[in-house]
């Protein structure tokens, strides 16, 4: 049974427009959600995050929100620029063992960017 | 630094041959991570060390799959028989204890089994 989701597989955003990128979950233990942002043939890397205290976390023209009532967190990225075409994984952690944080992952939502 | 090392960068192998991926973590980092990422799955997390223990396995598919870390600075995961569902992107991960809440993933191993 998949603890992060991200229904949509795709999405394409004209350049300059707003993008915004969804994703659910449904384990009440998560206290913190990451974005993570793919390029083909790279690792992801981490984009940005928010605690699980706030509902809304800014970074330049990434914002994070985060609905823990409907367990559902987006991304919004304005204005939408062509680089920015990549995969975008949502990600929750969770305390684990050993002190380990665990991160689950969502399947990822495919951005494109239209000049 | 040089970040997470992983090798090799592809593979592409015969079925029913042994597989093994290589990683190198970053320096201080006491958590390693091997996920793998397919179309259908998206980044499913197969098992993770700390302190160079193996503290969860339970998302190796198989018997056939393993993973070692002899030492905190290089890790194998090593697929035995391997079959051509095994064909995806393998990607190596670590974090330090008490720093961020993200990991810093390598650049992944793209294996192909034929």
């Amino acid at each position: 049974d998949q603890q992060v989701k991200q229904n949509s597989p795709s999405l394409s955003v004209q350049e300059g427009r707003i993008s915004i990128l969804n994703c659910d979950y449904t384990n009440s233990m998560f206290d913190y959600f990451l974005w993570y942002k793919k390029y083909p043939a790279e690792g992801p890397t981490f984009l940005i995050s928010i605690s699980s205290i706030k509902d809304k976390n800014e970074d330049g023209r990434f914002t994070v929100f985060l609905n823990k009532s409907a367990k559902h967190l987006s991304l919004h990225i304005v204005p939408s620029q062509p680089g920015d075409s990549a995969v975008y994984f949502c990600a929750a952690s969770s305390i684990s063992s050993g002190s380990a944080r665990q991160l689950t992952f969502g399947s990822g939502t495919q951005l494109t960017v239209l000049p | 630094d040089a970040g997470v090392i992983q090798s090799p960068r592809h593979e592409v192998t015969e079925m029913g041959q042994e597989v093994t991926l290589r990683c190198k973590p970053i320096s201080g980092h006491n958590s390693l991570f091997w996920y793998r990422q397919t179309m259908m799955r998206g980044l499913e997390l197969l098992i993770y060390f700390n302190n160079n223990v193996p503290i969860d396995d339970s998302g190796m598919p198989e018997d056939r799959f393993s993973a070692k870390m002899p030492n905190a600075s290089f890790s194998t995961l090593k697929i035995q028989p391997s079959e051509p569902r095994d064909s995806a992107v393998y990607f190596c991960a670590s974090w330090r204890f008490g720093v961020g809440y993200g990991y810093t993933f390598g650049s992944g191993t793209r294996l192909t089994v034929v």
